[in-house]
């Protein structure tokens, strides 16, 4: 069974850039989150989809948007790009929503120049 | 309070002995609880799932959880190097589903 795939791997870009990220489920989870990684900060929670609709959201700026389509996979997209937006983006899928654990993509890494 | 603490510093242990990681919780709510490992430069890897009290095993690795005091411990025996990594602990909030995170504590198994 093909895990979470998210893409592209790796991403450069400048400041006030937009940049969108891809993530698709692994076959079977309809709920789909995202995460931002950075050095010391831990996993911060963005937000997490089920049935295309945004169930949870996290205490990020709206720069930081996302959607899910009907084939559950789900991207994100972050606008204005800012220094401190580099980080690596983790997107993890579930089944549903109550008590499955997440398994999570291998990330985008995302660089700010 | 954060909903998911994970307090202890780096994590030395040689190798053979156990490793014994902690985490506490603030919904009393919570129903579900999992370990990951992330090694560095990698993505968390989902090792233990535990829902009721008491211990559940798997191979090297025991998970504990006393809903009472709110504590999730994972003990790690027969330590090896290839367990150095960071582990997450992660509970799943009562009210709103959303799968909340500690940050994390870095085990280093010293040959």
């Amino acid at each position: 069974k093909a895990g979470v795939t998210q893409t592209p791997r790796y991403l450069i870009k400048t400041r006030g850039q937009q940049v969108t990220l891809s993530c698709s489920p692994i076959s079977g989870h309809r709920s789909v989150s995202w995460y931002q990684q950075t050095p010391g900060q831990g996993l911060q929670f963005l937000f997490e989809y089920f049935s295309e609709t945004q169930r949870n959201k996290g205490n990020f700026p709206g720069r930081f948007s996302g959607r899910q389509f009907s084939n559950s996979r789900s991207e994100m997209n972050v606008s204005t790009l800012e220094l401190g937006d580099s980080a690596l983006y983790l997107c993890a899928s579930r089944i549903g929503t109550d008590n499955q654990p997440q398994h999570f993509g291998d990330g985008t890494r995302l660089s700010i120049l | 309070q954060k909903e998911v603490e994970q307090n202890s510093g780096p994590l030395s242990v040689p190798e053979g002995a156990i490793a014994s990681l902690n985490c506490t919780y603030s919904d009393r709510g919570s129903q579900s609880f999992f370990w990951y490992r992330q090694y560095s430069g990698k993505s968390p890897e989902l090792i233990m799932s535990i829902y009721s009290n008491g211990d559940k095993e798997d191979g090297r690795f025991t998970a504990q959880l006393n809903k009472a005091s709110q504590y999730v411990s994972l003990l790690i025996r027969d330590s090896q190097p290839s367990d150095s990594a960071t582990y997450l602990c992660a509970g799943q909030s009562g009210g709103n589903n959303r799968l909340a995170f500690g940050k994390g504590n870095q085990v280093v198994v010293i040959p």
